[in-house]
C-alpha cells in the first residue's frame, strides 16, 4: 500500500529559528495534505497540495509538493510558541478519500 | 454544529473485556474514518465507511468491528480487548468530492 516516510522525526528550535519537515514518497502521489496536532489535542486540517511544483503559503508557513509528486515539505520561518506540535502528511494514492499518514515531525521550541 | 464527537473520553478496560466506541458527526459527511495513535506510529486507519450500510477494512483491522448503520454514526467495537490495543483512537469525518478530514477530540484507551 501507499507508504509516506516523513523526516525528521523530532526537531527542537530555539524560537525565532526556522523549521521544515519533509515528506517523502517512492510513488507518485495524487495529492497530499498537512495536518498539525497541538499536544493533547487533536489533527488538524492545514492544507492540500495537487499539482505538480505547487508552493502554497500560509503567513509564516510554506508548502511545497515537489515536481515529481513524490515529496513535500512544510517549511515554518521564525518560529513561535505556538508552532509547538507535530506535524503529519497524509497521501491519497488513487482514492480521494482514503489517507496514508507519514509518523510525523514533533516540532519543540524553546522560548 | 458540534463537528465530530467521540464518547468516551476516556476507558480503562481488563483484557478480555468488550466495549464500544461512538463517533458522531453533524455536517452530513459520507466518509468516516477510525485511526489508532501510538507514540512514534503516527495515525493508522483501522476501519473505514464510504457510506451509510458499507465499511471497509484499513490498514491495522485485526480484533476490530464496524458499522455504520445511520449516516451520522460510526462505531468501532472491540470484542475482546487486548494490552495491545491500548491506544488513542481518532474518529474522523470527509465530505465527498473534499479531501479534508475532521477528526474528533480521541478516546484514549487503556487495557489492563
Amino acid at each position: 500500500g501507499q507508504q509516506v516516510m516523513q523526516i525528521p522525526q523530532y526537531q527542537h528550535v530555539q524560537e525565532g529559528e526556522d523549521f521544515t519537515t519533509y515528506c517523502n514518497s517512492s510513488t507518485t502521489l495524487s495529492n497530499i495534505q498537512w495536518y498539525k496536532q497541538r499536544p493533547g489535542g487533536h489533527p488538524v486540517f492545514l492544507i492540500q497540495l495537487v499539482k505538480s511544483g505547487e508552493v502554497k503559503k500560509q503567513k509564516r508557513l510554506t508548502f511545497q509538493f515537489g515536481e515529481a509528486k513524490k515529496n513535500s515539505s512544510l517549511h515554518i520561518t521564525a518560529t513561535q510558541t505556538t508552532d509547538v506540535g507535530t506535524y503529519f502528511c497524509a497521501a491519497s494514492g488513487g482514492s480521494n478519500y482514503k489517507l496514508t499518514f507519514g509518523k510525523g515531525t514533533l516540532l519543540t521550541v524553546n522560548p | 454544529n458540534a463537528g465530530v464527537t467521540q464518547t468516551p473520553k476516556f476507558r480503562v478496560l481488563k483484557t478480555g473485556q468488550s466495549m464500544t466506541l461512538l463517533c458522531a458527526q453533524d455536517m452530513n459527511h459520507e466518509y468516516m474514518y477510525w485511526y489508532r495513535q501510538d507514540p512514534g506510529m503516527g495515525l493508522r486507519l483501522i476501519h473505514y465507511s464510504v457510506g451509510e450500510g458499507t465499511t471497509a477494512k484499513g490498514e491495522v483491522p485485526d480484533g476490530y468491528n464496524v458499522s455504520r448503520l445511520k449516516k451520522q454514526n460510526f462505531l468501532l467495537g472491540l470484542e475482546s480487548a487486548a494490552p495491545s490495543q491500548t491506544s488513542v483512537y481518532f474518529c474522523a469525518s470527509q465530505s465527498h468530492g473534499y479531501y479534508e478530514q475532521y477528526f474528533g477530540p480521541g478516546t484514549r484507551l487503556t487495557v489492563t
